[in-house]
């Protein structure tokens, strides 16, 4: 199983929002609505940000958004802040199995 | 609030065996909707699911990995443990023990609770 495609870089000044797409194929993200999204700060765990694609754990700030178009599933962040500087990796569950997917991970940068 | 802490050696000779075990406090491996995860990350690329255990002891592992891959628990000291065989610089990562929460019908929930993670390094 190829890893789900994500860009490995984006950027956006403080306020703006950005986009960060996850692409994979009609036996995981296009069937599933079971795409999950973790935040990771340098040399930190990851944390959940988004699970069944657009759902967010209590807690998590409601500038984050999750959807799903086909077989990608994209995050959104608005009003960007210095603290959302991380990486952002996707995941999804696999065809009719248990198996798990992740994206090779977004860095993301506020200028 | 569940934690987990990630434990084991952190230099592993090639073709040896890489063990390790995972601490779970504040919540209990025994609990039924919750399942408990190896996830690996080599540095500076992204993530990889190894696979999970459920306190009943049904696992699931990655294909890719299933050959050398063991994944067990102790419920009675509430930990699980990764082993992994015949390792090589490939195995070199940062490894996440994690939990995930599984509703009927396969519902997965994400994985909501993780370790701070151990850098294991494969090296002669």
């Amino acid at each position: 199983q190829s890893a789900l495609t994500q860009p490995a870089s984006v950027s956006g000044s403080p306020g703006q929002s950005i986009t960060i797409s996850c692409t994979g194929t009609s036996n995981n993200i296009g069937n599933y609505n079971l795409v999950s999204w973790y935040q990771q700060h340098p040399g930190k765990a990851p944390k959940l940000i988004i699970y069944e694609v657009g759902k967010r754990p209590s807690g998590v700030s409601n500038r984050f958004f999750g959807s799903k178009s086909g077989n990608t599933a994209s995050l959104t962040i608005s009003g960007l802040q210095a603290e959302d500087e991380a990486d952002y990796h996707c995941c999804s569950h696999v065809g009719n199995s248990t198996f798990r997917l992740f994206g090779g991970g977004t860095k993301l940068t506020v200028l | 609030q569940v934690q987990l802490q990630e434990s084991g050696p952190g230099l592993v000779q090639p073709s040896e065996n890489l063990s390790l075990s995972c601490t779970v406090s504040g919540g209990s491996v025994s609990s039924a909707n919750d399942y408990w995860s190896w996830i690996r990350q080599p540095p500076g690329k992204g993530m990889e699911w190894i696979g999970y255990i459920h306190y009943s002891g049904s696992t699931q592992y990655n294909p890719s990995l299933k050959s050398r891959v063991t994944i067990s628990v102790d419920t009675s000291q509430n930990h699980f443990f990764l082993n992994l065989g015949s390792v090589t610089a490939a195995d070199t990562a940062i490894y996440y023990c994690a939990k995930e929460r599984i509703l009927s019908g396969g519902i997965t929930r994400g994985f909501d609770y993780w370790g701070q993670g151990t850098l294991v390094t494969v090296s002669s």
